[in-house]
């Protein structure tokens, strides 16, 4: 089974500054999609970026990019010049790319809350 | 576009008692999931549904029903609430299996 590993419960950053939040994962698979949702205290999920396993090249959404290292199956997220508006809880997310049963569900992390501060 | 619809936003139920959690979606998503959140634990999949008809069990699948008639609803019924059952409940539909889910607003449960 696949799963999911954010190594930090809390981060914080200086408004304006840059922070890495940290996602592994563990899978025998080749093909698969990972992502990146941010949690603010209106409890709504938010889907912050996407990643294609196949593709090398890293997927950036303006300040936001992730450095995907797939033979480490490591996929963090950096958020750069932060702002009071990015303190949230962020879930790193996997899914295989199959269109039957749970092998298409997604699979979340525990999360990290990220602190902003002036 | 609304999205993805829950209803209610809270609810207070007595244990024993059993209600449904309606969710709609209007972007025309055959994969539709519903998922609990709790204090450290993440988002844990209760049931999910891969189109009209199609329904099967996530890991957390106990004291919770599902039905998917049409493309648009999918409702989750919890049968006799208990109090372990208090957490914030998702559903969340997507496109196909490369796409990640687009989120209800959630509801928050808490079972007295």
């Amino acid at each position: 089974a696949q799963t999911v590993t954010q190594s930090q419960p809390e981060m914080s950053v200086q408004e304006a500054e840059t922070v890495t939040l940290s996602c592994t994962y563990d899978t025998s698979e080749s093909d698969y999609y990972l992502f990146w949702y941010k949690q603010p205290p209106s409890r709504q999920m938010i889907l912050v970026i996407r990643q294609e396993a196949y593709k090398q090249q890293n997927a950036t959404e303006n300040r936001f990019s992730v450095n995907f290292q797939k033979a480490a199956k490591s996929f963090s997220l950096k958020i750069s010049d932060s702002q009071l508006g990015d303190a949230a809880m962020y879930f790193c997310a996997y899914r295989r790319p199959i269109n039957t049963g749970t092998a298409s569900k997604l699979t979340f992390g525990t999360g990290t809350r990220l602190q902003v501060t002036l | 576009n609304a999205g993805v619809t829950q209803t209610p936003k809270f609810q207070v139920l007595k244990t024993g008692q059993s209600m449904t959690l309606q969710c709609a979606q209007d972007m025309n998503h055959e994969y539709m999931s519903w998922y609990r959140q709790d204090p450290g634990m993440g988002l844990r999949l209760i049931h999910y549904s891969v189109g009209a008809g199609i329904t099967d069990q996530g890991e957390v699948p106990n004291g919770y029903n599902v039905s998917r008639s049409t493309t648009e609803d999918f409702p989750l019924r919890l049968l006799s609430a208990a109090p372990s059952q208090t957490s914030v409940y998702f559903c969340a539909s997507s496109r196909d299996a490369t796409y990640g889910y687009t989120f209800g607003s959630g509801t928050r449960l808490t079972v007295v």
